[in-house]
C-alpha cells in the first residue's frame, strides 16, 4: 500500500539555525498538508498546500515557517530560525481530495528537538 | 478552543469485549469525522470515517456513531483485539475550513488478553 515517507525521523538542531523537514507524500495525492504535535498535546493542523500554493494556514504557521513542493514529488516544511519551542513531532500527510470523504495519510513524522 | 473533545485519556477493556470511545464537537458545521489509530513512533492512520449526514458506517469492527443533536460520535470496535492497543484520535474537518483536520486529544485503548 502506497504510504507518505518523512526523512529525518530524528533532527537536533541549535536554537536560532534553519531545519528543513522533507516528505515524499503518496504519488496520486493533490493535497498536502502539515501538522505538529508538542509532547503531550493534540496534533495540530500547520498548513495545506495545493496547486503549488498554500491553500490555509494556521496561526502556528508564522513567517519563520515556509512550505514548498520543489520537485513533483518532495513537499518540505522550512523553519527559518528555530525556537525553543518548536519543539515537536511534526507530521506530513496527503490526501487525493480535500473533503474528509478522501481521507489523509500520514507519515511516520520527524521528531524535531531544539536545544 | 476545543472544537473536538475527548474526555476520556485512557479506556481499557478485555479481548473479545467491546470497546467504545466517545468524541464530543462543538461546530456545527463539521461535515466529516474521520478516526485516526495512533501507535508510538508511528503517524496516524486512517481508520474509519463518517459524513455528517449519516448516523452510522460501519467496516469490519469497526463502527462509528453519530448524533449530530448531541453532537457526539463514538467510535466501537467488537470484538476488540490486543493488536488494537494504541492511542485513538477523533478528528474533524469542514466548518468553514478547507480540509485541514481538526484533532481531540486522542483516547489510549489498552486490550488485555
Amino acid at each position: 500500500e502506497p504510504e507518505v515517507t518523512q526523512t529525518p525521523s530524528h533532527q537536533v538542531t541549535q536554537m536560532g539555525q534553519e531545519v528543513i523537514l522533507r516528505c515524499v507524500p503518496i504519488s496520486n495525492h493533490l493535497y498536502f498538508y502539515w501538522y505538529r504535535q508538542i509532547l503531550g498535546q493534540k496534533v495540530e493542523f500547520l498548513v495545506s498546500f495545493y496547486n503549488n500554493e498554500i491553500s490555509e494556514k494556521s496561526e502556528i504557521f508564522d513567517d519563520q515557517f515556509s512550505v514548498e513542493r520543489p520537485d513533483g514529488s518532495n513537499f518540505t516544511l522550512k523553519i527559518r530560525s528555530t525556537k525553543l519551542e518548536d519543539s515537536a513531532m511534526y507530521f506530513c500527510a496527503s490526501s487525493a481530495g480535500w473533503k474528509g470523504n478522501q481521507p489523509q495519510h500520514f507519515g511516520d513524522g520527524t521528531r524535531l528537538s531544539i536545544l | 478552543d476545543q472544537q473536538v473533545k475527548q474526555n476520556s485519556p485512557s479506556l481499557s477493556v478485555q479481548e473479545g469485549r467491546i470497546s467504545i470511545l466517545n468524541c464530543d464537537y462543538t461546530n456545527s458545521m463539521f461535515d466529516y469525522f474521520l478516526w485516526y489509530k495512533k501507535y508510538p513512533a508511528e503517524g496516524p492512520t486512517f481508520l474509519i470515517s463518517i459524513s455528517s449526514i449519516k448516523d452510522k458506517n460501519e467496516d469490519g469492527r469497526f463502527t462509528v456513531f453519530l448524533n449530530k443533536s448531541a453532537k457526539h460520535l463514538s467510535l466501537h470496535i467488537v470484538p476488540s483485539q490486543p493488536g488494537d492497543s494504541a492511542v485513538y484520535f477523533c478528528a474533524a474537518s469542514g466548518g468553514g475550513s478547507q480540509g485541514n483536520l481538526i484533532f481531540g486529544k486522542g483516547t489510549k485503548l489498552s486490550v488485555k488478553p
